[in-house]
């Protein structure tokens, strides 16, 4: 257990559909980050938020958006979904602002049919 | 461009072979260097990070790394390798300014041989 939980495991949806994903970040961790995980694009950063706050966006859509929580838990919603929307969504915490070890969770694995 | 490279793609090693994958990185200024691991089905595991000092970094499940500057490269290691390493292997990057967002290679899978 790494100690970054996300919810769910998996998830089967139509597409049109909208989902939200759920990331915990590790006790004491102020950044979270979203990552998607596809055969074609590989690792590919979403966002960021630290403490609240959207600190960074790589190749985020726009049908596709993020929050962070008071209690720091963040969740990324994902709407108008297509097929190739399918993919690992993984979450990330690190304690703050500089690199540390960043924390994976163990992802969500969307399929859109 | 700012990029990190992982020039293979599929690696085959035996077991108890050594192990050697690469990284390059190509950046203005030393980057934040990680190594990570990804078992089938499993979200990424830390196996060492480097940010200064002594350029040869010692890791978990006996991985070791070294950074060469001249090189541009953060090299991972290991002197005998078993049937659990097989894994896919990411090489990361965190800028040295700017945000602190973590960049990927595209990874290389590795594949033990009895």
């Amino acid at each position: 257990d790494s100690g970054v939980t996300q919810t769910p495991k998996h998830l089967i949806t139509a597409t049109g559909q909208r989902v939200t994903l759920r990331c915990s970040p590790r006790s004491g961790d102020l950044s979270v980050y979203w990552y998607q995980q596809s055969l074609d694009q590989g690792l590919q950063f979403l966002i960021q938020y630290y403490n609240g706050e959207e600190r960074a966006k790589g190749n985020i859509l726009e049908r596709f958006s993020a929050q962070q929580f008071p209690d720091l838990h963040s969740e990324l919603n994902l709407s108008s979904l297509e097929l190739g929307d399918s993919a690992l969504y993984f979450c990330a915490s690190s304690a703050g602002r500089l690199p540390d070890g960043y924390t994976f969770g163990s992802g969500t694995r969307l399929t859109v049919v | 461009a700012q990029s990190v490279t992982q020039p293979d793609i599929h690696i085959t090693v035996s077991e108890g072979a050594s192990l050697e994958l690469r990284c390059n990185y190509s950046y203005g200024a030393t980057p934040y260097l990680f190594w990570y691991v990804q078992s089938p089905g499993q979200g990424l595991q830390l196996l060492l990070k480097y940010f200064s000092g002594d350029t040869l970094v010692q890791g978990i499940k006996g991985f070791e790394a070294e950074f060469k500057r001249s090189q541009s490269s953060f090299n991972l290691r290991k002197p005998s390798v078993h049937w659990s390493d097989a894994a896919e292997y990411f090489c990361a990057v965190v800028p040295p300014f700017g945000n602190e967002k973590l960049t990927f290679g595209t990874g290389t899978r590795l594949t033990i041989i009895p």
